[in-house]
């Protein structure tokens, strides 16, 4: 039979602009969120991640904002690159050294030279 | 370092059959999780192993099943195979806590 997709949310950004890429959680326990960079054929990437007992975070070119009041995450992209261009997913863990992470369904971001 | 490594990259089986997939975590590392990514799905959680134990399992049958060994090498295990269980396996290694780091996934098509 047919099989239906989950449609990607696209985020189409020219090159050197800044991205951002958004992000709602619903697990009011979860205390730790990360944000993975997939490209096609690979396996998702980390990029950088956040404490719930932090609101901004900075890596190289990429930021994170968490806002936990109305649970929600973004990742702020500097200077978008070509290289840029892939599925991102922001993920989820609760409290405890538990691995069980759970994956938003990912935004596609295309750069456009 | 090297990175988490995963065997087979491409399997084909048909359905009825079970097959077994294997991950290598990165040296130290000693949790290991498994996802499944699908088009309609997108990635979902599978379980975790850490010292051989499982501690955790996600919404999916029991003929999804693993194991880890004493050296953390992890294998998973789907058996009686359907067409629905054509996905990108994808095997994830951590230390306690921290962040995980992924391996290229294993493409399993069911036919």
């Amino acid at each position: 039979g047919e099989s239906v997709g989950l449609h990607l949310p696209t985020l189409s950004v020219q090159e050197g602009d800044n991205s951002i890429i958004n992000c709602a959680y619903s697990n009011s326990a979860s205390d730790y969120f990360i944000w993975y960079k997939q490209e096609s054929g690979k396996g998702p990437q980390f990029i950088i991640d956040i404490r719930s007992n932090m609101d901004k975070r900075q890596g190289q070119r990429v930021t994170v904002l968490l806002n936990k009041t109305v649970k929600h995450l973004s990742l702020q992209i500097a200077a978008t690159q070509p290289g840029d261009s892939a599925v991102y997913f922001c993920a989820e863990k609760s409290a405890g050294g538990y691995q069980k992470v759970t994956f938003g369904i990912g935004t596609k971001l295309q750069v456009i030279p | 370092k090297a990175g988490v490594t995963q065997t087979p990259r491409y399997l084909i089986k048909t359905r009825g059959q079970q097959v077994t997939l294997s991950c290598s975590p990165i040296s130290g590392h000693r949790s290991v999780s498994w996802y499944q990514q699908t088009p309609g799905q997108g990635l979902q959680f599978l379980f975790e192993y850490f010292s051989e134990t499982q501690r955790n399992k996600g919404n999916f049958p029991g003929r999804f099943s693993g194991r880890q060994f004493s050296n953390s090498r992890s294998e998973m295990n789907v058996s009686t195979l359907e067409l629905g269980d054509s996905a990108l396996y994808l095997c994830a290694s951590g230390q306690q806590g921290y962040e995980q780091y992924f391996g290229p996934g294993t493409r399993l098509t069911v036919t």
